[in-house]
């Protein structure tokens, strides 16, 4: 069935270091792909979205780009805050319908 | 503002009392879904709707109720819980597009 596998967290980076999260799919036929941002306390909130085959999103200074070769969806950013530590989550939408399927999500800490 | 709203942010109740925790959205959605988040296990669906007497099982419905008389509302319905229901709950809905899911703040609820 659809699934969604992102990598295991925490990562720990320090300030203005580069980052990646990873997040791979499977999927039946071409799904949307989205990225959300669950800060401590919060609903999750969506960062950004793909909805085709090398569609970038983008938002924030967070980009990711739709490979369809590799079935992933790779979260990055090139210089992290310490307001950017929160819980990422990359999603699919379900079949033809757009209830979205989510990784287990991605603990981010970045220390000043 | 377009939001969705839940009631209430938290709850402790005890085992085999029944409970209702409200969803509501102001932005004529046609998706509705439940969620819950537990440590280790990110976002799991318990149930969604796809349009007004439209329901359907996620991936762990059991111990759960739904209903969808009215578009803005779906409420989530724990006829006798008990304490592995014991989680953080979120409600969210999505319109027709893959234009993402907007997130309710969440409902904290302890099963004693």
């Amino acid at each position: 069935g659809d699934s969604v596998t992102q990598m295991e967290g925490p990562v720990t980076l320090s300030e203005e270091a580069f980052l990646t999260i990873n997040c791979t799919y499977t999927a039946t036929g071409y799904p949307s792909l989205f990225w959300y941002v669950q800060y401590p306390g919060e609903g999750l909130q969506l960062l950004l979205k793909a909805t085709k085959a090398d569609d970038k999103g983008s938002n924030k200074g967070f980009e990711a780009t739709y490979r369809k070769e590799t079935t992933s969806f790779h979260l990055e950013k090139g210089s992290v805050q310490v307001s950017d530590s929160a819980v990422y989550f990359c999603a699919q939408s379900r079949g033809g319908s757009y209830i979205p399927t989510f990784g287990r999500g991605t603990s981010l800490i970045v220390h000043p | 503002e377009a939001q969705v709203t839940q009631n209430p942010r938290y709850l402790i109740t005890v085992t085999g009392k029944k409970l209702t925790v409200t969803c509501s959205q102001n932005m004529n959605h046609e998706y509705m879904s439940w969620y819950r988040q537990d440590p280790g296990l990110g976002l799991r669906q318990i149930y969604y709707s796809m349009n007004v007497e439209v329901t359907d099982k996620g991936d762990v419905p059991e111990g759960y109720k739904v209903s969808r008389k009215e578009k803005r509302n779906f409420p989530l319905i724990l006829e006798s819980p008990s304490p592995n229901q014991t989680s953080l709950y979120f409600c969210a809905s999505s319109g027709q597009g893959a234009s993402g899911y907007t997130f309710g703040s969440g409902t904290r609820l302890t099963v004693v």
